[in-house]
C-alpha cells in the first residue's frame, strides 16, 4: 500500500555521467510532480504531469533535464552530464487532481550527490 | 504569478511556548494556501490547507492558520510547542488556475527543553 515510492533512495556518481530516477506514484492518481530541494532552499518545482496532457516543463533548469510518464503512471526524471549543482535531493509527489485544492503525496525522495 | 516568503529560515522557542511560523504570499487572484511539514529523514506532509471555506483552518498536531487577505498572510501557529514539533515547514501557494504549487524556502522549527 502505499505511498509514493523512489528508486534509488541514495545515487552517487561522476560528473558528467548521465543518472536515472524513479517515481512510482500512488495508484490511480492521474497527476504527478518532480520537485528539487537543495540544501538550505525550498522546493523548486521541476515538472508536471496531468493525465494524457502535454507535462508543465516550466521548471526544467536546463535541457540536460528531462522526464518521462510511461502509461500515466510511473515516471522517470533523466539529467544528462551530470554537474555538481545537480546534488540535491529530488522529490516526488502525486495527486489525484480532483481539484486545486488536492493534497499532494511526497514520496521519501532520492538524494543525489554528484562527485 | 504567484509567490511564497518565509519569514525565517530558523525558528528556535522553548517546549510549551507559542510557536509562530510566517508566510506572506504573493497572487494574482484568490489563492490556495498550504503548509507541510517535513520531520527528519522523512517525506513531506500536509499539516493543513485553506480552501476559501473558513478563513481559521485547524491542521493536525494542534496547528492552524489563519488567511488574512488583507495583510496577504497565513502565519501557521501552535499554542503550545511540543518536543515532536522540531521539524521542516513550508508554505505554499496554489493559484486557481495554475497546475503547479509554489513552496516557499521553508523555516526550520528547533525546540528548546
Amino acid at each position: 500500500g502505499a505511498g509514493v515510492s523512489q528508486s534509488p533512495s541514495n545515487k552517487v556518481t561522476e560528473k558528467g555521467k548521465d543518472v536515472e530516477l524513479r517515481c512510482d506514484p500512488i495508484s490511480g492518481h492521474t497527476a504527478l510532480y518532480w520537485y528539487r530541494q537543495s540544501l538550505g532552499q525550498g522546493l523548486e518545482f521541476l515538472i508536471y504531469f496531468q493525465g494524457n496532457s502535454a507535462p508543465d516543463k516550466s521548471g526544467l533548469p536546463s535541457d540536460r533535464f528531462s522526464a518521462e510518464r510511461t502509461g500515466g503512471s510511473v515516471s522517470t526524471l533523466t539529467i544528462q552530464r551530470t554537474q555538481q549543482e545537480d546534488s540535491a535531493v529530488y522529490l516526488c509527489a502525486s495527486t489525484l487532481d480532483r481539484g486545486p485544492t488536492d493534497t499532494q503525496y511526497f514520496g521519501p525522495g532520492t538524494r543525489l550527490t554528484v562527485l | 504569478a504567484q509567490s511564497v516568503t518565509q519569514l525565517g529560515s530558523h525558528v528556535s522557542v522553548s517546549e510549551g511556548a507559542l510557536v509562530l511560523l510566517r508566510c506572506n504570499y504573493s497572487s494574482s487572484v484568490p489563492p490556495y494556501l498550504f503548509w507541510y511539514v517535513q520531520y527528519p529523514n522523512q517525506g513531506l506532509q500536509l499539516l493543513l490547507k485553506y480552501t476559501s471555506a473558513a478563513t481559521l483552518v485547524k491542521g493536525i498536531n494542534g496547528f492552524e492558520a489563519e488567511f488574512k487577505k488583507s495583510e496577504t498572510s497565513f502565519h501557521l501557529t501552535k499554542p503550545s510547542a511540543h518536543m515532536s514539533d522540531a521539524a521542516e515547514y513550508f508554505c505554499a501557494v496554489k493559484a486557481s488556475s495554475a497546475s503547479k504549487i509554489i513552496f516557499g524556502s521553508g523555516t526550520r522549527l528547533s525546540i528548546r527543553p
